[in-house]
């Protein structure tokens, strides 16, 4: 069965500074990946996704990520972050076509500070 | 397109009681989806319909839990005899399988339940 790792629980930034959020899979095919965001007591958002093609996509709200399959990991980018962008973060991975479930990750709860 | 829809947000109730979840899916999306997720945790798969058809159940979906989409469009999510362990926020998604997003989930906003 698929998995997704989230190793970073909660991860602290200062606001303008990079940020690099980690998700590794366990599949033993070609995966989808998604990258979603949640902000409190709301539902989950897309950011970007991977099926197939370039490995590195770009989302929502300057947020990029990078398919790395020898390393089987699907990590988050963006260069200078907002107060804006605190939020939890999850990573997913789809097993089929259809993608009939996504099975999630732990979540990457971001705080900015100032 | 106005979104995944889902009411109520938030539902308190008495443990042994029953509940019941509505989901309006985007319009055109023909597959819905139903998660749970606890609190720290991700959304777990529930169940899965394709048009009106059922087609996947989470083995986390007890007995006292019914899913039911009659007609293709909306879902209704029924938690029987409901249990303390059942309080979740549980976020309904859909899909389309043609077009430029198609096999994209796309959630609503969820409905918080709380079992006292």
């Amino acid at each position: 069965a698929q998995s997704v790792t989230q190793p970073d629980i909660h991860i602290t930034v200062s606001e303008g500074a990079s940020l690099e959020l980690r998700c590794n899979y366990s599949y033993g095919a070609t995966p989808y990946l998604f990258w979603y965001v949640q902000s409190p007591g709301q539902g989950l958002q897309l950011l970007l996704k991977y099926f197939s093609g370039d490995t590195l996509v770009q989302g929502i709200k300057g947020f990029e990520a990078e398919f790395k399959r020898s390393q089987s990991s699907f990590n988050l980018r963006k260069p200078s972050v907002h107060w804006s962008d605190a939020a939890e973060y999850f990573c997913a991975v789809g097993v089929d076509f259809g993608n009939e479930k996504l099975t999630f990750g732990t979540g990457t709860r971001l705080t900015i500070i100032p | 397109d106005t979104g995944v829809s889902q009411d109520p947000r938030h539902k308190i109730t008495k443990r042994g009681q029953n509940v019941t979840f509505r989901c309006d899916p985007i319009s055109e999306h023909n597959r819905l989806y139903w998660y749970r997720q606890t609190l720290g945790q991700g959304p777990e798969f529930l169940t899965y319909f394709q048009n009106e058809a059922q087609l996947e159940k989470s083995r986390l979906l007890s007995d006292r839990f019914s899913a039911e989409r009659p007609k293709g469009s909306f879902s209704t999510l029924e938690i029987q005899r409901t249990e303390q362990g059942d309080s979740a926020m549980y976020l309904c998604a859909s899909s389309s399988e043609t077009g430029d997003q198609s096999d994209t989930q796309y959630f609503g906003p969820g409905t918080r339940l709380t079992v006292l």
